[in-house]
């Protein structure tokens, strides 16, 4: 069975602080994968994708991706309040019709 | 920038009576997604569809069909609904190969 994990947490950081969330996944055959946020009662937000290996940077966000160790890391640099949220992680294969394997999310709280 | 709707953001029903749950897309993706979402659970793939007429089964089907006529319109039903159906339901789209964009979701409370 596909499965895509990640600590529930919450991570906790000081405002301005780098947060790094994690997530590791077993299909070998996926390709692409998602980052959403997620604030209380609000639905998902798609914020980043990577589909290859190494850096992907998007102002202060980082996806990492390192498929060698199925491992997929989203780092937010100058963290702020605003970006207490739940992050979730998803992967599949690309092309297609594949369905997206999401992981439980990992609760981030900045703190002031 | 990509929009999705859903028919309502609450509902209250009773236990037993059929539910029409809609979803709209205004992005002319070909895949769209039912989930619904439960504390400590994650999201959960209901039923999915990556053509107009054409559905897949995702990992919590019993109790809930679809229907798409319309490229851009994706319906759940819940043909007899329960108390264990309480649940926020999420309808997602998205153009095959890229990541999902999600409505904001109806809340639905089954008594």
């Amino acid at each position: 069975q596909k499965e895509v994990e990640q600590n529930s947490g919450p991570l906790s950081v000081p405002e301005g602080a780098i947060a790094s969330l994690n997530c590791t996944y077993s299909d070998r055959g996926s390709q692409s994968f998602f980052w959403y946020r997620q604030y209380s009662g609000k639905s998902p937000e798609l914020i980043m994708f990577i589909y290859s290996n190494g850096d992907k940077e998007d102002g202060r966000f980082t996806a990492q991706l390192n498929k060698a160790s199925q491992y997929v890391s989203l780092l937010i640099r100058d963290s702020q309040p605003s970006d207490s949220a739940t992050y979730l992680c998803a992967g599949g294969q690309s092309g297609g019709s594949y369905i997206p394997t999401f992981g439980r999310g990992t609760s981030l709280i900045v703190h002031p | 920038d990509v929009k999705v709707t859903q028919s309502s953001r609450y509902l209250v029903k009773r236990t037993g009576e059929k539910v029409f749950l809609e979803c709209v897309q205004d992005m002319d993706h070909e895949n769209m997604f039912w989930y619904r979402q439960d504390p400590g659970l994650g999201l959960r793939l209901i039923y999915f569809s990556y053509d107009v007429k054409m559905k897949e089964k995702g990992d919590i089907p019993e109790g809930y069909s679809v229907s798409r006529e319309k490229k851009e319109r994706f319906s759940l039903i819940l043909e007899s609904a329960s108390t264990n159906q309480t649940s926020m339901y999420l309808c997602a789209s998205r153009r095959t190969g890229d990541g999902q964009f999600f409505g904001p979701g109806t809340r639905l409370t089954v008594l």
